[in-house]
């Protein structure tokens, strides 16, 4: 299975900051199709996941433009370039390219 | 309302068997494949199984290890999403999510507690 590597486990962030999210996989996630199926969850508290991010650096729609996602090939970021309140929780990132689709670990940002 | 809405969890020995429904409602459920993903608060999240559309077979995958103790089914003329789930283990234990296949669509999740 492909292991999906998440950094760092947790993330304080001072309010208005920037965040970065690390996560590589251990094969790379290209599609036969072209297609990069690297997509980015967020979990606040008490809810289920959503999907902020498909395909790399796709927003969801509704999602705020502070979040964005880059990356190629196995090694992918997240950023959210100044953190709110509302950020709180856990994010996920999950590889939709090979079976058995994979998630990393979860990184936890909290305000300091 | 686009939404997806899980039922039948509950506390089951091991050894039992349980099974979970999700209701679609808000999309051409027909079209979509559908997944089972689970979330123990130790291990994270976890992919069960998925299920293809019917122009895809109806086509069925699972994780190595639900595998032949989990079925996934679905009723496209009740918009409903199921899984089957025999001998439970204790390590089953875990809120389970139904999504598309995709992931852009949660349900809230119902919580499986295997104990004795």
């Amino acid at each position: 299975d492909v292991v999906m590597t998440q950094s760092p486990l947790s993330l304080p962030v001072t309010l208005g900051q920037p965040a970065s999210i690390s996560c590589r996989s251990s094969q790379s996630l290209v599609s036969s199709d072209g297609s990069t199926y690297l997509n980015w969850l967020q979990q606040r508290p008490g809810q289920s996941p959503r999907r902020l991010i498909y395909k790399i650096s796709n927003r969801e729609s509704g999602v705020p433009d502070r979040f964005s996602g880059s990356g190629s090939g196995s090694d992918f970021t997240l950023k959210i370039s100044r953190v709110e309140a509302e950020d709180v929780g856990l994010y996920y990132c999950v590889q939709g390219t090979h079976w058995p689709h994979t998630f990393g670990g979860g990184t936890k940002v909290e305000i300091k | 309302e686009v939404q997806l809405v899980e039922s039948g969890g509950g506390l089951v020995k091991p050894g039992g068997s349980l099974r979970l429904s999700c209701a679609a409602s808000g999309f051409i459920f027909g079209n979509a494949w559908m997944s089972w993903v689970r979330q123990d608060p130790g291990k994270g999240l976890e992919w069960v199984g998925r299920i293809a559309n019917k122009t895809y077979g109806g086509t069925t995958d699972y994780a190595a290890p639900v595998r032949g103790r989990f079925t996934i089914s679905r009723d496209d003329s009740k918009s409903t999403l199921y899984l089957q789930m025999n001998s439970l283990k204790t390590e089953d234990t875990a809120v389970y999510y139904c999504t598309t296949a995709g992931l852009g669509l949660w349900g809230r999740g119902t919580l499986v507690t295997v104990s004795s």
